[in-house]
């Protein structure tokens, strides 16, 4: 899977958004742009993908940028239970060495403060 | 509830002890996988079971040996660990169709420390 590039940490006040930022400038035609996050003490959690076009589901929206080398997910109203390590990963019709793995980074800490 | 389970969720093992983790999907889902979190480290892949054949192994040593009976139940049998095996023992699993799409659910891992 190509290679994404995410800050190490971030913060966010209770009740207001979030744009949690992804560069992935080497992403291929057909690679889908996949999020999940990891709360603390549990297994990572699926939060949503795209390929071209905005994505909008009951967790957060994706916005993908027009050349596709960056995206951002959106969380509309931080929550405290929102605090977790956010990974932005691609995935292609053949991914990486393994085709099926999630190849996971370091991701993004994010903080939301009461 | 992501509908993976996993147990026991805590485990302390000695070097030369034997034991299984195990886990069970009620997703219908074809393809089962174990991840490894060490201490601040990035998710590792271990294995890949799609419809009960292994397809992946990412040069995990054979004192971790995993067992796929059925599409819902994955174990990993450990024997003769190292304390640097200590870590967060995850499983996954998916529908195991179109890769670019195919979503993964993990269950709440198992806490393993080797002694």
């Amino acid at each position: 899977d190509a290679k994404t590039t995410q800050p190490n940490s971030m913060e966010s006040n209770e009740e207001e958004p979030v744009h949690l930022p992804c560069n992935h400038s080497t992403i291929s035609g057909t690679d889908y742009i996949h999020w999940y996050r990891q709360l603390p003490s549990q297994g990572p959690e699926y939060v949503i993908h795209g390929l071209t076009s905005n994505v909008n589901n009951r967790m957060a929206s994706l916005a993908i940028a027009e050349d596709r080398k960056s995206s951002t997910l959106i969380l509309h109203r931080a929550t405290l239970r929102d605090a977790a390590v956010y990974y932005c990963i691609l995935r292609g019709p053949l991914g990486g060495g393994s085709a099926r793995q999630l190849t996971f980074g370091s991701g993004t800490q994010l903080t939301v403060l009461p | 509830e992501t509908g993976v389970t996993q147990t026991p969720r805590h485990l302390v093992m000695g070097m030369t002890n034997k034991k299984s983790l195990k886990c069970e999907q009620h997703l219908g889902h074809n393809a089962m996988y174990w991840y490894k979190q060490s201490a601040k480290k990035p998710l590792e892949l271990m294995f890949v079971y799609n419809f009960k054949e292994q397809t992946e192994n990412n040069s995990v040593p054979s004192r971790f040996s995993p067992e796929c009976p059925n599409s819902s139940h994955l174990f990993l049998h450990l024997h003769t660990l190292q304390p640097e095996d200590s870590a967060l023992y995850l499983c996954a699993s998916s529908q195991g169709d179109i890769v670019s799409t195919d979503t993964q659910y993990f269950g709440p891992g198992t806490r393993l420390t080797v002694l």
